[in-house]
């Protein structure tokens, strides 16, 4: 069966410092791989979306990046973190074309 | 560009009640919706999924609608539970890249 991975749970950050998080897929080859993040008091967005290695698509503008360096990990980075940066950040993969699936999400405070 | 709005936002119900959340979409050209759960500071749980072909389905005391021309879906929960207390989101997967959109959610409070 396939599982997500996503590390760390909580981060707590200062403004300014670098962001690494990180998500891996067991169980499954060449899957969608995204990252969304929900805000305080708001829905999800979609922030990244990646249909094989080094394949990345944004959807907005933003401090942050991502990644694909295997076909199975996606990492989420930022250079100097913002106080709008703080929230929950989930990976989930999917098929091509089929429902997605979630990780247990990580919470970023950035003070 | 796909929006995704749920009423109500907030919704807080006796236990036993049967209940319904809402959740409309701009576009219609879906492929399908999803209803997830989102437990307080936890991931996403998914509840049902239905195909843009298909009208309804159904998962226990769950039930989902789907009219896909009028674009609106319907999530029932039948004899409310405590254990139902959690955010419901509504996503439609949608567009050229199959991105999904969601809603802002559903907060649910079941009172025992």
């Amino acid at each position: 069966s396939q599982t997500i991975h996503q590390w760390p749970a909580t981060l707590v950050q200062p403004v300014g410092s670098p962001l690494s998080l990180e998500c891996t897929v067991e169980g499954t080859s060449n899957p969608n791989l995204y990252w969304y993040r929900q805000a305080a008091g708001r829905g999800l967005q979609l922030l990244f979306y990646s249909v094989g290695i080094g394949q990345i698509s944004s959807e907005v503008p933003q401090n942050l990046s991502a990644s694909r360096p295997q076909d199975r990990q996606f990492i989420l980075s930022s250079k100097k973190l913002l106080l709008s940066d703080s929230g929950f950040y989930l990976c989930a993969w999917s098929s091509p074309s089929k429902t997605q699936y979630f990780g247990p999400g990580t919470r970023l405070l950035v003070l | 560009k796909q929006e995704v709005t749920q009423i109500p936002a907030a919704l807080s119900v006796p236990e036993g009640e049967n209940l319904v959340l809402n959740c409309s979409f701009t576009d219609s050209a879906i492929y399908n919706l999803q209803w997830f759960r989102q437990d307080p500071g936890k991931g996403l749980t998914s509840l049902l999924l239905i195909q843009s072909s298909q009208r309804e389905q159904t998962s226990g005391r769950l039930n989902a609608s789907l009219d896909k021309s009028s674009g609106r879906s319907t999530l029932y929960i039948a004899a409310s539970q405590p254990g139902d207390s959690a955010t419901y989101l509504c996503a439609v997967l949608s567009g050229s890249a199959r991105q999904l959109t969601f809603g802002s959610g559903t907060q649910l409070t079941v009172l025992p």
